[in-house]
């Protein structure tokens, strides 16, 4: 599988969008890019997929290049509950590799 | 509709005592998948069971550590002879099937602690 490479952290004002990037530039074709975050200890939570599409779904969107060695994940209108660590994989099979993904903190 | 259910989601055991860990899929899902998190680093896969197999263990120690998804039943991570070392977070995953478009769901997590 694919290494990425994320932001160590990011903050975001409440009510604004929050952006977070993603390189992945080794990705081969077969190879999707999920996105989950990790809320204080729990366990990671899906938000959303897509192989070479942008994806919505009711929780963010993801938007992937053209050539598809970056990606960012888009919360529309991040709140206090969306601070956690954000983890971009890049998987082609059933195993994933999680990184240290991006600290990201939403400030009231 | 349930979540990947794990329990117990604390365990404290003593060195030398065995570890049980269980993990009930979601609801139509017959893939399984073990991950191990130690104190402020990312997570680890360990193992992909489906029912009654082990498809890939290539990420579990060699020594002490089990898993098994028997036809009826939850998933089991065993542990014997628990070291401090195997202080940590393990996280169940579940998914429907195993293409690689199809996310994985993840339980809570049992935090073991060894004293």
């Amino acid at each position: 599988d694919a290494k990425t490479t994320q932001p160590t952290s990011m903050d975001c004002a409440e009510g604004r969008a929050a952006n977070l990037p993603c390189n992945h530039s080794t990705i081969s074709g077969n190879e999707y890019v999920y996105w989950y975050r990790q809320i204080h200890s729990q366990g990671p939570q899906y938000i959303i997929h897509g192989l070479k599409n942008n994806e919505t779904n009711e929780m963010a969107s993801l938007i992937i290049t053209e050539d598809r060695k970056s990606s960012t994940l888009i919360l529309p209108h991040a709140t206090l509950r969306d601070t956690a660590v954000y983890y971009c994989i890049v998987s082609g099979t059933y195993k994933y590799i999680f990184g240290t993904g991006t600290r990201l903190k939403v400030l009231a | 509709n349930a979540g990947v259910m794990q329990n117990p989601r604390h365990l404290v055991r003593r060195r030398g005592q065995e570890a049980r860990l269980r993990c009930s899929p979601m609801k139509g899902h017959s893939h399984v998948y073990w991950y191990r998190q130690l104190p402020e680093e990312g997570l680890k896969f360990m193992v992909y069971l489906q029912k009654e197999n082990i498809i890939d263990e290539s990420g579990m120690p060699k020594e002490r550590f089990s898993a098994e998804f028997p036809k009826e039943g939850p998933s089991i991570l065993r542990i014997q002879q628990v070291v401090r070392g195997d202080s940590a977070a393990y996280f169940c995953a579940s998914s429907r099937n195993r293409d690689r478009n199809t996310e994985a769901f993840f339980g809570q997590g049992t935090r073991l602690t060894v004293v």
